[in-house]
């Protein structure tokens, strides 16, 4: 089955202290990307990857990184998460080609709290 | 940077009657804008879409057209039923990033 996965679900932590929220695809998609979601404010795009090793910043990068050594993983570390990166997550890939977009598959979210 | 605004951002219809959310871009770049339903709890799922080489383009009860002068698009949904009721996101698309509404919420009242 065709999907995006993301781990974990819901999590918990405390301000500082490092995380980070895994995202895995099994499209081969060349094309993902991290969003944030908060209430009033819709989506928004943190970082995307068009390829391995090829990572660019999205409208609200600050506070997260990224990496992208194998096509199917994107990861999201928070290195020091603070209060008001608590929201709901979410990954989401598609075959992407320059100039064109396609179908994004969004993973089915991480609700992150930071206390 | 792209600017997508949306509206309105609540809206309830009666069941059978049609609803209509539009969005304007800022970016006359932007060349694709695809629409999202977001049920409660859940992922956003794509429901239409459109390229800004069409002006309209439909799918049973589910159209959205754009008009690229003015710099809008529209969902339009006809013959709305309970499962309609939802939150709707538009998007704009320009190169590698995607710039979203900030949603409506729809309610279809049977």
């Amino acid at each position: 089955e065709a999907q995006v996965t993301q781990n974990p679900r819901y999590l918990i932590t405390v301000t500082g202290k490092k995380l980070t929220v895994t995202c895995s695809q099994n499209m081969n998609h060349e094309y993902m990307s991290w969003y944030r979601q908060d209430p009033g404010l819709g989506l928004r795009q943190i970082y995307y990857s068009m390829n391995v090793e090829v990572t660019d910043k999205g409208d609200v990068p600050e506070g997260y990184k990224v990496s992208r050594k194998e096509k199917r993983n994107f990861p999201l570390i928070l290195e020091s998460p603070s209060p008001n990166q608590t929201s709901l997550y979410f990954c989401a890939s598609t075959t992407k080609r320059e100039w064109a977009s396609d179908t994004q598959y969004f993973g089915p979210g991480t609700r992150l709290t930071v206390l | 940077g792209e600017n997508v605004e949306q509206h309105p951002s609540t809206l309830s219809v009666q069941e059978g009657d049609s609803a209509v959310i539009k969005c304007t871009y800022s970016d006359s770049a932007s060349n694709y804008f695809p629409w999202y339903k977001q049920e409660l709890g859940k992922r956003p799922q794509l429901i239409i879409d459109i390229r800004s080489n069409v002006g309209e383009k439909k799918d049973q009860r589910i159209a959205v057209t754009l008009n690229k002068t003015a710099k809008h698009f529209s969902l339009h949904i006809t013959e709305t039923q309970p499962e309609d009721s939802a939150v709707y996101f538009c998007a704009a698309s320009y190169g590698n990033q995607f710039y979203f509404g900030t949603g409506t919420s729809l309610t279809v009242i049977p």
